[in-house]
């Protein structure tokens, strides 16, 4: 069975800083994987998917994230900090294509200091 | 393009009165459909599921049922609403190709008093 860990349930950078949101992931086959973001009282927007092509998966609004096998990670980044990416983001795996379940870890807070 | 809507956007409901919460999907055919609930301060748990009409699989025994009359609808039931299901309700849809990827509706905020 898959599973996610989110390190930080909180996290706060100032504005302008770099963003780093962490994500390690556990599967026994390789995994798809997920960042999704959420605003408050909102459904979940889907920022970026990693499904085994290249490591390096670029997503909206400036976020990016690497696939490390090595590591077992998939860490969000985004090199400068917007007030407007305060919000709950959200790591998933799903442990192979065509599985229609995604095992979801428990979100990070970012909060942007101005 | 494809859309998902959820109704009602909000609901106070009384402990022990019914509920219904709908979900519908434009634009696809033949969508997998989820119905999670996330607690405040928690992650997202996963309800239901289905992968086609009739076909409801179960995640978590509870208070809560599921039902999928048509293609595109997907419903969350109860018959006596517990203290314990306040949260927020996210419906979500993948494509029949690719499963794996999830798109979700706005929620639904539910208060039982």
């Amino acid at each position: 069975a898959q599973s996610v860990t989110q390190l930080g349930s909180h996290v706060s950078v100032s504005e302008g800083a770099l963003v780093l949101l962490r994500c390690n992931y556990s599967s026994s086959v390789p995994p798809y994987l997920f960042w999704y973001v959420q605003y408050p009282n909102q459904g979940l927007q889907l920022l970026l998917k990693y499904t085994s092509a290249a490591t390096l998966v670029k997503g909206i609004n400036g976020f990016e994230a690497e696939f490390k096998k090595s590591e077992t990670s998939f860490h969000l980044t985004k090199p400068s900090a917007h007030m407007s990416d305060a919000a709950e983001y959200f790591c998933a795996v799903s442990d192979h294509f065509g599985n229609e379940k995604l095992t979801f870890g428990t979100g990070t807070r970012l909060t942007i200091i101005p | 393009s494809q859309t998902i809507h959820q109704w009602p956007a909000t609901l106070v409901q009384p402990v022990g009165s019914p509920l219904s919460l709908e979900c519908t999907v434009e634009g696809t055919s033949n969508p997998n459909l989820y119905w999670y609930r996330q607690a405040a301060g928690r992650g997202l748990q996963l309800l239901f599921y289905s992968v086609g009409i009739g076909q409801i699989s179960s995640e978590v025994p509870q208070n809560l049922s599921a039902s999928r009359p048509q293609d595109r609808q997907f419903i969350l039931s109860s018959k006596k609403l517990l203290l314990s299901d306040s949260g927020f309700y996210l419906c979500a849809w993948s494509p029949e190709l690719l499963p794996e990827t999830q798109y979700f509706g706005p929620g639904t905020r539910l208060l039982v008093l």
